[in-house]
C-alpha cells in the first residue's frame, strides 16, 4: 500500500535562513510526488511535481524539492524563508500515472519569524 | 481556463439538520470530482469520488453522501448533521484524460460547524 509519512508537525525558521519541510513516501514503482500549501481557511494550492526527469524540481514561490529514491524521500526546500510563507504543507504521493488517487501527508505546519 | 467553485464558504448548522454542498467545475469537461474533509485543520480525508454523471465511490461509510447530477457538478449531502460532521470540506477536480501528469486542484473550501 502506498503511504507518505510527514515526520514534523511544525517547522520554526528565521526569516531569511532556509528552510526545509521533509516528506517519505512508500509506493510500488515509481511514484509521482506532490507538494501543495494551504493558507489558513483555503483550500490546498498546487506547489510542485516529480513525475520523471531531474530528481530537483522547482516550483511556484521560489520552492524547490528534491526526489531521492534510494531514501525514498521528496523534502521541500526553499533558500531564503519569507514570513509570507508561513502556512501549512502537504506532501502527497500516488502510484505511477494515478495522480487522480493521491494519498496526502499529516501537513507540516511551517511558520518563519521575523 | 478552468475554476472551481464551492458554497457556501462557509456554515454553522444544528445537530440533526440537513447539508448540502456545492462544488462546480468550469472550463472543462467530464472531470474526475472529489470531496475531501479535513478536520482539526490537519489531515485530509478523502470521502468521495466520482467519475461521471451519477457515478459515485464512497471511501469510507459515514453519514454523508454525494452526487453528480450533472457533469461538472458534484454535490455533499446529508440527511441529518452530527456534531462529528464538523469540518473543513474541500471539493477537487483532475482532468480524466491523461490525469497520470494532471494536477489535482482544489476550490476554496466550506466550513461546517454542527452546534
Amino acid at each position: 500500500a502506498q503511504s507518505v509519512a510527514q515526520p514534523e508537525d511544525q517547522v520554526n525558521v528565521a526569516e531569511g535562513n532556509p528552510l526545509t519541510v521533509k516528506c517519505t513516501y512508500s509506493v510500488s514503482g515509481n511514484p509521482y510526488l506532490f507538494w501543495y500549501v494551504q493558507y489558513p481557511n483555503r483550500g490546498l494550492q498546487f506547489l510542485l511535481k516529480y513525475i520523471t526527469g531531474d530528481n530537483l524540481v522547482k516550483g511556484s514561490y521560489g520552492f524547490e524539492a528534491e526526489f531521492n529514491k534510494s531514501q525514498t524521500s521528496f523534502h521541500l526546500k526553499k533558500p531564503s524563508a519569507l514570513v509570507s510563507d508561513s502556512a501549512l504543507y502537504f506532501c502527497a504521493v500516488s502510484r505511477p500515472r494515478q495522480a487522480d488517487k493521491l494519498i496526502f501527508g499529516t501537513g507540516t505546519r511551517l511558520q518563519v519569524f521575523p | 481556463s478552468q475554476t472551481i467553485h464551492q458554497w457556501p464558504a462557509t456554515l454553522v448548522q444544528p445537530v440533526g439538520s440537513p447539508l448540502s454542498l456545492e462544488c462546480t467545475v468550469e472550463g472543462t469537461s467530464n472531470p474526475n470530482l472529489y470531496w475531501y474533509r479535513q478536520a482539526a485543520g490537519r489531515g485530509l480525508q478523502l470521502l468521495f469520488y466520482s467519475v461521471g454523471i451519477g457515478q459515485i465511490s464512497s471511501e469510507v461509510p459515514q453519514n454523508l453522501s454525494a452526487s453528480r447530477p450533472q457533469d461538472r457538478q458534484f454535490i455533499l449531502s446529508s440527511k441529518k448533521l452530527l456534531l462529528s460532521d464538523s469540518g473543513f470540506y474541500l471539493c477537487a477536480w483532475i482532468p480524466s484524460q491523461g490525469a497520470g501528469a494532471n494536477v489535482l486542484t482544489f476550490g476554496a473550501g466550506s466550513r461546517l460547524t454542527v452546534l
